[in-house]
């Protein structure tokens, strides 16, 4: 079946705008997670939803960055007045149950690119 | 807080040879899942390995085998008769047993060249 799909895979936009990352998880699972992934490191933890609500959201660094997932499936990372530090790689993942600490399944990414 | 460390930026290994990467990890719980996770240039993280902690057999899968030494909190990943599509950036992490959050804690990772 299909795996975890984000969009767009590349975004290239001007300080100080808006944008917006989606995630399409696989199909059936509930649980839904946000990384980001800046040069030469891994990926750091942004927030974690159950279903429709943020089970964890200790990770988003601060009020600009919001995640909503609606109705229990695709997700969206919004970042308000983007900063350069915000270039990064931002991956979503998804696992059929937030429980048991089960596989996550990462989709490729979407490069965020702040000039 | 948990903490993981890859002390090896990059590692080297010829084809058809053995390599070992080093993971080691710091937590005060006692049960937790720790992962080993490969990063092609494509970008997706591809999951190539999962050990319990209360587990105390060595998880393998195919040519990937761990070694878990709980005690001194190591996670090292071998990997047998490497191939060349074996080339990628290796991230070790660290996952929570139980709880309300199943966020991921990942190294800083390893590059592994193999070759021909």
């Amino acid at each position: 079946g299909a795996g975890v799909s984000q969009t767009p895979s590349n975004k290239v936009t001007e300080k100080g705008k808006y944008v917006e990352l989606r995630c399409d998880p696989i199909s059936g699972h509930t649980a839904l997670y946000w990384y980001r992934q800046s040069l030469g490191q891994g990926p750091e933890f942004l927030i974690y939803f159950q279903g429709t609500g943020a089970a964890d959201d200790s990770g988003l660094p601060n009020d600009r960055f919001f995640a909503v997932r609606p109705e229990g499936s695709v997700s969206t990372l919004k970042i308000q007045r983007t900063e350069r530090g915000d270039s990064a790689v931002y991956l979503c993942a998804s696992s059929l149950t937030g429980g048991d600490n089960q596989p996550q399944h990462f989709g490729d990414g979407t490069r965020l690119s702040i000039l | 807080a948990q903490t993981v460390t890859q002390s090896q930026p990059e590692m080297s290994v010829q084809e058809a040879e053995t390599v070992t990467l080093s993971c080691t990890y710091d937590t005060s719980e006692s049960d937790y899942y720790l992962f080993w996770y490969k990063q092609p240039p494509s970008r997706q993280m591809i999951l190539v390995i999962r050990q319990e902690a209360y587990k105390q057999q060595n998880a393998t899968e195919n040519r990937f085998s761990v070694n878990f030494q709980k005690a001194a909190k190591s996670f090292s990943l071998k990997i047998s008769d490497s191939q060349l599509g074996d080339a990628a950036m290796y991230f070790c992490a660290y996952g929570p047993y139980g709880g309300a959050t199943n966020k991921l804690i990942f190294g800083t990772g390893t590059l592994l060249a193999v070759q021909p």
